[in-house]
């Protein structure tokens, strides 16, 4: 199975702050690699999808980016609606889920 | 517009059985396979397992933490995924999640969610 592994796992920082969570393969997953944001009592919901395409609606603040087993998300300027959990997840074999990067102000 | 709605969440005793079903609307549902996430309380998302589209043969995928106790299903005719749970224990107690996966070059992404439905397996 391919495990993958987020860090870190809590982060804090700033409204306006650059911010980057990365995610890493144990295999190489090509880039079938995708990002989720979750909040409090909600679903998740779909950020970034094939390591880099941006989810329609989402605002361009945020960005993915890598290949083969190291990959990252990054949020170029915090706002206060984006503190949240955030996840990665590969689909190159079966489905996994990172352990979540919790994001606080 | 997307929607997924499961039900059948609820109390259960270890070892009993309980099916969660998953109604979906707004989209060609035969077209697109779908999975089942659950969240333990506290905790982060597992991938429990998928049922491709019917164009795919239906086929399905588990994870190894619910293998031969867990079967995902679908009737296309009414838009709805089951989840088929057998031989419940204390630690599947959590959120189970429907999703819609949306293919994209080879990969697969949960781009609809459910609201979730709460299983607590208790004694």
């Amino acid at each position: 199975d391919i495990q993958m592994t987020q860090s870190p796992s809590s982060l804090s920082a700033s409204v306006g702050d650059r911010v980057t969570i990365t995610c890493r393969a144990s295999q190489s997953i090509s880039n079938y690699l995708n990002w989720y944001q979750q909040k409090p009592g909600k679903a998740p919901k779909l950020l970034i999808y094939a390591a880099s395409g941006v989810q329609s609606g989402v605002p361009s603040r945020f960005s993915g980016s890598g290949s083969g087993t190291d990959f990252t998300l990054t949020i170029s300027s915090l706002q206060p609606e984006d503190f949240a959990i955030y996840y990665c997840q590969q689909s190159y074999s079966g489905r996994t889920f990172g352990q979540g990067t919790k994001l606080e102000i | 517009e997307v929607q997924l709605v499961e039900s059948g969440g609820g109390l259960i005793q270890p070892g009993r059985s309980l099916r969660l079903s998953c109604s979906a609307s707004g989209f060609s549902f035969g077209d697109y396979g779908l999975s089942w996430v659950r969240q333990a309380p506290g905790k982060g998302l597992e991938w429990v397992g998928l049922i491709r589209p019917t164009f795919y043969g239906g086929t399905t995928e588990h994870a190894a933490s619910v293998k031969d106790r867990f079967i995902i299903s679908r009737d296309d005719s009414k838009g709805i995924v089951y989840l088929q749970m057998n031989s419940l224990e204390t630690e599947d107690t959590a959120v189970y999640y429907c999703t819609r996966e949306r293919p994209h070059y080879g990969d697969n992404v949960f781009d609809h969610w459910g609201q979730g439905t709460l299983v607590a397996v208790s004694s």
